[in-house]
């Protein structure tokens, strides 16, 4: 069984439109996180979840707009899409909120958006 | 935050231990020093952590000096499936639950 997983995994789309990435754990971690790696390969934490409340959010447009309907779900809705939105997009989780020590944070597979 | 500094690369050996060090001189006290690896195309992966003490499980080792400002990372006995990029990580301030990626170093197991 999956752990973590993302959907869908590769998604091509033209400039300016809305779409949604979602992200379903069957850990039963209270934590969910969203993560963007872009060309160079830097990773970098965008928002996390603990039970449905948000309690991590990095400077980010706020045509990103992170949804948790309950905690084993996380989804990212992007609104007016640009060039620079295209990276890998991870979704992650974990037991606890953070404090030491860091729980361990479990990745998805990762969704490859290209805005064209 | 902590910053961390790592090689950008490094080559090693199948069979032999890949020794892959890090700098977190501006670690605080109580923060958490953590390893993660991305095999190419792959979700990040958990490989160990640890604060002041040596530590092993069955992935590696973390080797942490006692001033705490470096760590390395042991693959005791590296295979071709090890080669991926390796973050030594620092968190984000106050323990929060935000890991902090750096560049990583990009580990080639060679036969």
């Amino acid at each position: 069984d999956t752990a973590v997983s993302q959907t869908p995994k590769y998604l091509v789309t033209q400039m300016g439109n809305d779409k949604s990435i979602k992200c379903e754990q069957n850990l039963g971690h209270d934590t969910m996180y969203w993560y963007k790696q872009d060309s160079k390969k830097f990773l970098k934490i965008m928002f996390s979840y603990n039970n449905k409340e948000l309690i991590i959010n990095e400077t980010v447009p706020n045509r990103f707009s992170p949804k948790s309907p309950d905690k084993a779900h996380l989804n990212l809705h992007i609104n007016s899409l640009e060039l620079g939105d295209s990276a890998v997009y991870f979704c992650a989780s974990s037991q606890g909120r953070g404090g030491p020590p860091q729980e361990t944070q479990y990745f998805g597979p990762g969704t490859r958006l290209l805005v064209l | 935050d902590a910053k961390t500094t790592q090689p950008p690369s490094m080559d090693c050996a199948e069979g032999r231990a890949a020794n892959l060090p890090c700098n977190h001189s501006t670690i605080s006290g109580n923060e958490y020093v953590y390893w993660y690896r991305q095999i190419h195309s792959q979700g990040p992966q958990y490989i160990i952590h640890g604060l002041k003490n040596n530590e092993t499980n069955e992935m590696a080792s973390l080797i942490i000096t006692e001033d705490r400002k470096s760590s390395t990372l042991i693959l005791p006995h590296a295979t071709l499936r090890d080669t991926a990029v390796y973050y030594c990580i620092g968190p984000g301030a106050g323990n929060t639950g935000k890991l902090i990626f750096g560049q990583g170093t990009t580990l080639q197991v060679k036969p």
